[in-house]
């Protein structure tokens, strides 16, 4: 079946400081793969996707590429700000037309000022 | 555009008793999806309605069910509650094209405690 395994948290950093969050995954075919983001008290918000191999997805600094090869797909970003802080899930979508994302456990990120 | 909303925010209940949750899909949004989010499980797929309905469905006990109505709006009920469901139940809903890859909308959840 699907998996996707995220790195342990929580990941603490200084504000301005560099992002790397490890995400690989485990799917039949070429899956759709998501980042998603959790605010305190608040559902989930797409941050950014890839549907195929190399595709870099962007989106408020934040970017990961689809690398088919290490079946990865790590977020990072350059310098983080103390809004940042929140939960990020890495997620993927199968293409075998059943409708359900399989999520990471998540990992949550805390900037300090 | 009002997002995706979902009610009541907070609930108790204790062990036997029946819980319905409720969700509002963005307007226009036809599919309706639900997830329970647990910290020892994480999130999960419960199950995906649209067009009233049920599309797919993941790995719960036949005691979690649902269902749509006409206008995209969807229930979900928890029988006979037992501890281990407590737990921040998610709606998410989208325009549901044939793309895999659509974006899902997310609710902020029902937080539902059993004691």
């Amino acid at each position: 079946g699907n998996s996707v395994t995220q790195m342990e948290g929580p990941v603490t950093l200084s504000e301005e400081a560099f992002l790397t969050i490890n995400c690989t995954y485990t799917a039949t075919g070429y899956p759709s793969l998501f980042w998603y983001v959790q605010y305190p008290g608040e559902g989930l918000q797409l941050l950014l996707k890839a549907t195929k191999a190399d595709d870099k997805g962007s989106n408020k600094g934040f970017e990961a590429t689809y690398r088919k090869e290490t079946t990865s797909f790590h977020l990072e970003k350059g310098s983080v700000q103390v809004s940042d802080s929140a939960v990020y899930f890495c997620a993927l979508s199968d293409r075998t037309g059943r409708r359900a994302l399989t999520f990471g456990s998540g990992t949550r990120l805390q900037v300090q000022p | 555009k009002a997002g995706v909303t979902q009610t009541p925010r907070y609930l108790i209940k204790t062990r036997g008793q029946q819980v319905t949750l409720s969700c509002s899909p963005i307007s226009g949004h036809r599919s309706v999806s639900w997830y329970q989010q647990t910290p020892g499980q994480g999130l999960q797929f419960l199950f995906e309605y649209f067009s009233e309905t049920q599309r797919n469905k993941g790995n719960f006990p036949g005691r979690f069910s649902g269902r749509q109505f006409s206008n995209s709006r969807s229930e979900m009920n928890v029988s006979t509650l037992e501890l281990g469901d407590s737990a921040l139940y998610l709606c998410a809903s989208s325009p549901r094209t044939d793309a895999t890859n659509e974006k899902l909308f997310f609710g902020s959840g029902t937080q539902l405690s059993v004691l």
